[in-house]
């Protein structure tokens, strides 16, 4: 099993429509991050945690809303999709010292 | 400027080849840098960590130049296997927040 999943890998929605991106990780880490990928931007930061209590912004956090539930499980939202939030969504998590980040398998979401 | 900037490619190369990137970043700040190997379709995988004193993994070579900010891998004898976008990234001063570049594709070929 994955040490990071995400659910679901792929979803087709609609403009408008609410949608959650769930995480969850086996690793023990506090720290879990969401990075959205666009061809020939590289990965930016939608939003990260580094426990339970704590939520920041990262570069890219407008239309876009997350929620830290328990150490293990972090949810990404979009409350009203638009299709320009058509992407690769990634979820990842890392130690508490050092940038060795681990990345879940993606999770492909096209807004029509 | 982007932060983290790198030549997106492709670089087609034959078996056997060595090859070289680069990525400069803009932070002087900067503490932390890596690769990371990210397959079509696939999440991101870290390849290396890269050190001032320069760091060697089989036929992978990653050194920093800090003065000029640029952080360089060089892959000797490609494989096939190799095919794949390398991710350069750039950690801030804590070494906990990372900036990725947006990678350079390689595609070797027989």
């Amino acid at each position: 099993d994955a040490d990071v999943t995400q659910t679901p890998r792929n979803r087709i929605t609609k403009t408008g429509k609410r949608i959650m991106l769930e995480c969850s990780q086996t690793k023990g880490h506090d720290r879990m991050y969401w990075y959205r990928q666009d061809p020939g931007l590289g990965l930016r930061l939608i939003y990260y945690s580094f426990d339970v209590k704590d939520i920041n912004k990262g570069e890219i956090s407008d239309g876009y809303s997350v929620s830290r539930q328990a150490q293990a499980k972090f949810s990404l939202s979009l409350e009203s999709a638009i299709p320009n939030q058509t992407a690769l969504y990634f979820c990842a998590t890392s130690e508490s010292l050092g940038g060795k980040v681990f990345f879940g398998e993606g999770s492909r979401l096209t807004v029509l | 400027r982007k932060e983290v900037e790198q030549d997106p490619g492709p670089f087609n190369v034959p078996e056997g080849a060595t090859v070289a990137f680069n990525c400069t970043y803009s932070n002087s700040a900067s503490q932390s840098f890596f690769w990371y190997r990210q397959d079509c379709r696939k999440e991101p995988k870290l390849l290396m960590s890269v050190y001032s004193s320069g760091n060697e993994d089989g036929r992978f070579t990653a050194q920093l130049n800090r003065a000029s900010q640029y952080i360089s891998l060089l892959i000797r004898d490609s494989k096939l296997s190799d095919s794949a976008t390398y991710l350069c990234v750039v950690g801030n001063n804590a070494g906990n927040m990372l900036t990725f570049g947006g990678g350079t594709r390689l595609m070797v070929k027989p």
